[in-house]
This record gives C-alpha cells, sequence and structure tokens, in this order.
C-alpha cells in the first residue's frame, strides 16, 4: 500500500511569506506528526495530531501551525517565513498515538526560504 | 534532550555484520526502543522497534538487553545500500507518538 505521502516535494519562497505544507498517511493510519530537520538543529518534533486534535506540541515558535482533517490528513502551515525556517519538513504516520505501534515516514518537502 | 547514546560513526566491510550499539539507561518500563535510518535527503527509513524481546524482520535484528539499558542493531549481511546515518529512539510511550532523535551513528560500509 502507498507510504506517507508528502507535498510538495520542493519548494521556493520568499521571507515573509507562507507556506503550507500537505500530509496523506498511510492509509487507515490516524496519527499523523511533522518534523523539522536542519543541519544545525537535526530531527525535532514539531506536533501530532490525532482524530483531529494536537494531542503534543515541539518547542516551536507561534508562526508553526498546524491540522488534521476528518480524512486523518494533515496540513502545516508557517507564516511570515524566516531564513532560519529553510529546512526538510517531515511528516510521519501510525494507527495511533499508542506507544508501540510503527511510525512511518515520508520523503519530506525540501522548504527553501530566500 | 534525545534518551539514547550512540557512537557518531562506524565502518563496517561489504558482506559482514554490522552491529550498531545503543544505550539507553534511563528507558522506562514501558518504553519501546525504535531503529530508523536515514540515506542523505531521504525520509527516516524504518527498520525495526521491541519492548524486551529480541526482535527480527526482514532488514535486521534488534537485540536487548536483559535490563534494557541497552540495545543492538545487528544487520547481518551489510552492502553498499546499507550506508546511512541510524537512529535509535525510546519513545515517550503513553499517548504520543513523538520521537527524539539524537544525532545518530554514521554507518559507512565499505567494499
Amino acid at each position: 500500500k502507498a507510504g506517507v505521502t508528502q507535498t510538495p516535494r520542493y519548494l521556493i519562497k520568499t521571507r515573509g511569506q507562507q507556506v503550507t505544507l500537505s500530509c496523506s498517511p498511510i492509509s487507515g493510519h490516524r496519527s499523523v506528526s511533522w518534523y523539522q530537520q536542519t543541519p544545525g538543529q537535526g530531527l525535532q518534533f514539531l506536533f501530532e495530531y490525532f482524530s483531529e486534535t494536537q494531542r503534543n506540541k515541539g518547542n516551536f515558535p507561534g508562526r508553526f501551525s498546524g491540522r488534521q482533517f476528518s480524512n486523518s490528513r494533515s496540513e502545516m502551515n508557517v507564516s511570515t517565513l524566516e531564513l532560519g525556517d529553510s529546512a526538510l519538513y517531515l511528516c510521519a504516520s501510525s494507527l495511533g498515538p499508542e506507544a508501540g505501534n510503527t511510525i512511518y515516514f515520508g520523503e519530506g518537502s525540501w522548504l527553501t526560504v530566500v | 534532550d534525545a534518551k539514547t547514546t550512540q557512537p557518531p560513526s562506524m565502518d563496517c566491510a561489504e558482506g559482514r555484520a554490522a552491529n550498531l550499539p545503543c544505550n539507553h539507561s534511563t528507558i522506562s518500563g514501558n518504553e519501546y526502543v525504535y531503529w530508523y535510518r536515514q540515506i542523505h535527503s531521504q525520509g527516516p527509513q524504518y527498520i525495526i522497534h521491541g519492548l524486551k524481546n529480541n526482535e527480527t524482520n526482514e532488514m535486521a535484528s534488534l537485540i536487548i538487553t536483559e535490563d534494557r539499558k541497552s540495545s543492538t542493531l545487528i544487520l547481518p549481511h551489510a552492502t553498499l545500500r546499507d550506508t546511512a546515518v541510524y537512529y535509535c529512539i525510546v519513545s515517550t510511550g503513553g499517548a504520543t507518538n513523538k520521537l527524539i532523535f539524537g544525532t545518530g551513528t554514521l554507518l559507512a560500509v565499505q567494499p
């Protein structure tokens, strides 16, 4: 079956703009989480959604937000982009938030802010 | 902060077994050990995970010590395509899928 799908794969934005990234989880998966990966900070947890509710949030400013739809698809939004937001944004999905579930990652969306 | 400690890099000869160690001395009783790998510019690939028993799948084996304070990922016959950064992660468990990544181990498989 199809894996975690993220769109777009690559995008370039200008400082001050906003961006929306999309994630389609594996069919049947209801938990979606987002991560940011940069050379300096590594892989960092952004937030997690389950049943359209944010269950956990990482240490990121309020410019970073997300949501989950009733079909479990998720979007994340970054407003007022800064150069430091340039990163690989990864989405991961699992059946649910219980410990021990397998968590699968998508290929990510590469965001460059100029 | 990550709850695991891994060597920054390791080498392995092609065709040999690669044994990647991980220390997680503060692991809680309900926390799982997950292993992922990441090849440059790609999303992390799930390898295996376990709670207390040893686990094996088509990719690798996971050996967890009896006290659960450390584990070893074994790739039985390493190939050049196994060159990647390998992350050992202890899940926070409970009502979240939050994974806290450390810096991982860069495994270089040599021909």
